[in-house]
């Protein structure tokens, strides 16, 4: 069953406005990480939180993870045209070491208007 | 620069007609991951390799293969393609030690079965 469910599914903003995306899932995990993909490209890694850790910056980035409500968010901050792709949120489950394994959710699409 | 590889990036075949897809890794991370992502839709795991052990995720139907014959390559086998294989195929890498260790993807390879 898949982990990550991402909120909202589509997004449209402004240059320079900030952004927001939610992610939920179901299971206790190790980490939460999000990643972008640029239309019919590869996932890039943006950022990981740890289930210990409840909030991570890098760069325009930040990320907050709530291991009670089973959430996360992610902030891009003074968007830029650049950063239209979809993201998608993706859980570490409890197996260990290479038996662990990312479950993804179906994405949020960005759309940055110059 | 260190990277995951994938070639071809777009590869048509047939119905039915065998298909492999290649990746490769200069990174010499221990874990090799195949993803199948579908429009607009979450990747999915088919399988990973730990080294040289296969793990096959329970719901990769049997008519998908995998090969790594050492560190640097996996192969991805599709031995009868049919229409509702086509998509795109996603390698990753992880150097599987710690469970904290991102996945580094690939630029994909898009398959169209005619």
């Amino acid at each position: 069953s898949q982990q990550g469910e991402e909120d909202p599914q589509a997004l449209s903003i402004q240059e320079g406005e900030n952004a927001t995306m939610n992610c939920s899932y179901k299971t206790s995990i190790n980490n939460l990480q999000w990643y972008r993909q640029n239309s019919g490209r590869g996932l890039v890694h943006l950022i990981l939180i740890r289930s210990n850790e409840r909030e991570k910056h890098s760069g325009r980035l930040r990320v907050t993870l709530d291991t009670s409500k089973k959430s996360s968010s992610l902030l891009i901050t003074a968007s830029r045209a650049a950063d239209t792709a979809s993201y998608f949120c993706a859980t570490d489950g409890r197996g260990t070491g290479a038996n662990s394994k990312l479950t993804f959710g179906k994405g949020i699409t960005l759309s940055v208007r110059p | 620069d260190a990277m995951v590889i994938q070639n071809p990036r777009y590869q048509v075949t047939q119905f039915g007609k065998p298909v492999t897809l290649s990746c490769s890794q200069t990174l010499n991370h221990n874990v090799m991951y195949w993803y199948q992502q579908k429009s607009s839709q979450a990747p999915k795991l088919l399988f990973h390799y730990y080294d040289k052990d296969f793990n096959n995720e329970a719901d990769t139907p049997d008519n998908f293969q995998s090969r790594r014959p050492n560190t640097s390559f996996c192969f991805l086998d599709i031995r009868s393609p049919g229409l509702g294989d086509a998509a795109m195929y996603l390698c990753a890498t992880r150097l599987g030690l710690v469970v904290y260790e991102t996945q580094y993807f690939g630029p994909g390879t898009r398959l169209l079965v005619l």
